[in-house]
């Protein structure tokens, strides 16, 4: 089955430095990519849709110049966290959906970060 | 607004038992509609897509039903096992087609 990653699966840093994230699709490739956030006990919360090629479209409210996204090839895309705060701890999860493929989409492991 | 809702309150059956999960969605006309199974600390797990012309769909022990007129859709897990105890969620694509919508989930527990 399609299989997506994360790294790292864990980060803690302190404020103010930049945090990278990576998504991969290990055997398939991804047109699109999606960028989740999850708050304790809340649901996910879509961030931010990453093409291959292009720039990424960002939902309400997400700061493109605080959250920025590469998507420099089809399996990979990166979302990094810039001058993080305390605030930005959370699961940050990615999805992809498979080029040509059905609508479902796959989801990698999550991301933890915490902000001292 | 668009609105997703799952039963907040944790779901606790017998094991044998059929588990049923509810999804009620508002303002939205989905093409499509999925579930996802969550343990803690974890991405969620692709179950099963069903789509607007679909009223029902299986998979194993699984099966989604799909009311558009009601909009709704039920999730049973039946005879279900203490391995089946985790987070459900339901989820419906947005306005962009494709980017999925997530209801908040529902916490099954499954006890011998």
């Amino acid at each position: 089955g399609a299989v997506v990653s994360q790294h790292p699966s864990r980060v803690i840093c302190k404020s103010g430095t930049s945090v990278k994230i990576e998504c991969r699709s290990l055997d398939f490739q991804a047109t699109t990519m999606f960028w989740y956030r999850q708050f304790p006990k809340q649901s996910l919360m879509l961030m931010a849709t990453s093409n291959e090629g292009s720039k990424a479209t960002y939902e309400q409210g997400v700061e493109k110049d605080k959250f920025l996204i590469n998507h420099a090839s089809l399996t990979l895309s990166t979302l990094t966290v810039t001058s993080a705060h305390p605030e930005d701890s959370s699961f940050y999860i990615c999805s992809a959906g498979e080029r040509g493929g059905s609508d479902t989409q796959y989801f990698g492991p999550g991301t933890r970060l915490t902000v001292l | 607004s668009q609105k997703i809702e799952q039963n907040s309150e944790a779901l606790n059956i017998q094991e044998g038992k059929t588990a049923t999960l509810t999804c009620n969605y508002t303002n939205y006309s989905p093409a499509y509609l999925q579930w996802y199974r969550q343990d803690p600390g974890r991405g969620p797990v692709f179950l099963l897509l069903i789509r607007e012309n679909e009223k029902e769909k299986r998979k194993e022990r699984l099966k989604v039903t799909f009311d558009t007129t009601l909009k709704q859709s039920l999730f049973h897990i039946t005879a279900s096992q203490p391995a089946d105890s985790a987070t459900y969620l339901c989820a419906l694509a947005g306005a962009s087609g494709y980017a999925l919508n997530f209801g908040k989930g529902t916490s099954l527990l499954v006890t011998p």
